[in-house]
Order: structure tokens, then sequence, then C-alpha cells
């Protein structure tokens, strides 16, 4: 079943500006993972982030946790045209598969 | 780091026949392995569940005798999408845990049935 629901669904911005996309989930989880996904291809796994953090930082990335009101959020900073994918949160609780969410698609105009 | 092969990449065929899908751990052996199906501007929908030696937990509305998973070693799963029709066109993922409990994704094979 799909717990994560992300917003926005579609973010459109300008090369040099932040993108940020959230993400919420129903469950308790052990962390909770971000992927990216250019237009058919693979997951390229980006940063995760345990149910004990609140925020990681990854190069541009930044990665915010509040498990008290079940979300996340994803920070991209001085977003370039190559950003330009969708990107899906999935949760992982104990030996569970990852479940994912429905992913924002980013539009980074040069 | 962890490498999950996944083939083929890519798979045309005609409607009403088989095709076969692998998913290998390259250096490391796979206790579990995930199979999701993608559609078009979707997200990734879990079909399935496999630990080596046992037969696949699906999700609910999977077909089971559609979608054929066998996991007959620590390195390898396959999905077999029998007798497929223009619908099943997607993009499958497989998806490799192993003792450390990471998980590592395959690249995806997208299938189109004609």
């Amino acid at each position: 079943s799909q717990q994560g629901e992300e917003d926005p669904q579609a973010l459109s911005i300008q090369e040099g500006e932040n993108a940020t996309m959230n993400c919420s989930y129903k469950t308790s989880i052990n962390n909770l993972q971000w992927y990216r996904q250019n237009s058919g291809r693979g997951l390229v796994h980006l940063i995760l982030i345990r149910s004990n953090e609140r925020e990681k930082h990854s190069g541009r990335l930044r990665v915010t946790l509040d498990t008290s009101k079940k979300s996340s959020s994803l920070l991209i900073t001085a977003s370039r045209a190559a950003d330009t994918a969708s990107y899906f949160c999935a949760t992982e609780s104990g030996n569970t598969p990852l479940v994912f969410g429905k992913g924002t698609r980013l539009s980074v105009i040069a | 780091g962890a490498v999950v092969s996944q083939h083929p990449s890519r798979v045309i065929c005609k409607s009403g026949t088989s095709v076969k899908i692998e998913c290998r751990s390259l250096d490391f052996q796979a206790t579990t392995m995930f199979w999701y199906r993608q559609f078009p501007k979707q997200s990734l929908m879990l079909m399935a569940t496999s630990n080596e030696g046992s037969k696949a937990t699906y999700e609910q509305g999977v077909e089971k005798d559609k979608f054929l998973i066998n996991h007959a070693s620590l390195t390898l799963s396959t999905l077999t999408v029998t007798s497929a029709h223009p619908e099943d066109s997607s993009f499958y993922i497989c998806s490799a845990r192993g003792d450390s409990q990471a998980i590592t994704f395959g690249s995806g094979t997208r299938l189109t049935v004609v």
C-alpha cells in the first residue's frame, strides 16, 4: 500500500532558486529516504534520515524529519537544470519493503 | 558499494508471449528481493516480496499466476510476465536487501507489449 504523500505533485522553478518538496506518511518508521528518478530511468538514492534524526545535509540537499507530524521535507538549494527529475520519498519500517510516495516532478528552467 | 544488476533494460514482446526479467545482486547475498512496477508518471508500486528458497508474497491485486517470481539463489531473482498483454507494459524495478539491511535498486526494465 502507498504510504507517502508528496506535495507538490509538480514544481517548476528557475535555475538558481531553491526547491522544496514535502512528504507525509502514516505509520511509525525506522527511516525515510529520498530518491531521484530521471524520466524512464532507475532510481538514484539521495539521502537517508533515521527516525531519531531531525535534519541531514548532503551537498546542496537538506532533509528534515518531523516524526511528531510524520512529515519530511527535501530542499535543493541553488537548483540547476540537471536537477530536473522526479523525486520520491520512501519509508522503511522494520524489515518491510520500502513504501514510496507519489513523487514530485521538478522542472528547473534554465 | 552494493550493486544490483537488472536485465534486460528494455524489452518489446508480442501480446500473448512471456517475458523473463532477471535481478542479480553482484557483490552481496540478497536474502530478500522486492519487485516494483511503475506506470508512466506514477510512483513505484510494490508487487511482491521474495525470500530465497521460499514462495513470494504478493501484494493485494497482483496476480501470482501472471507474475511468476522465482528466488532460487541468494543472488538471483526472476520475474516472468506470462501471457503478456499491452496493459502489462510498464517499468519494472527490482531491489535487494542483504545482511546489512541496506536496500539496493536495479536500474529497471522497460516492458512494452505490442
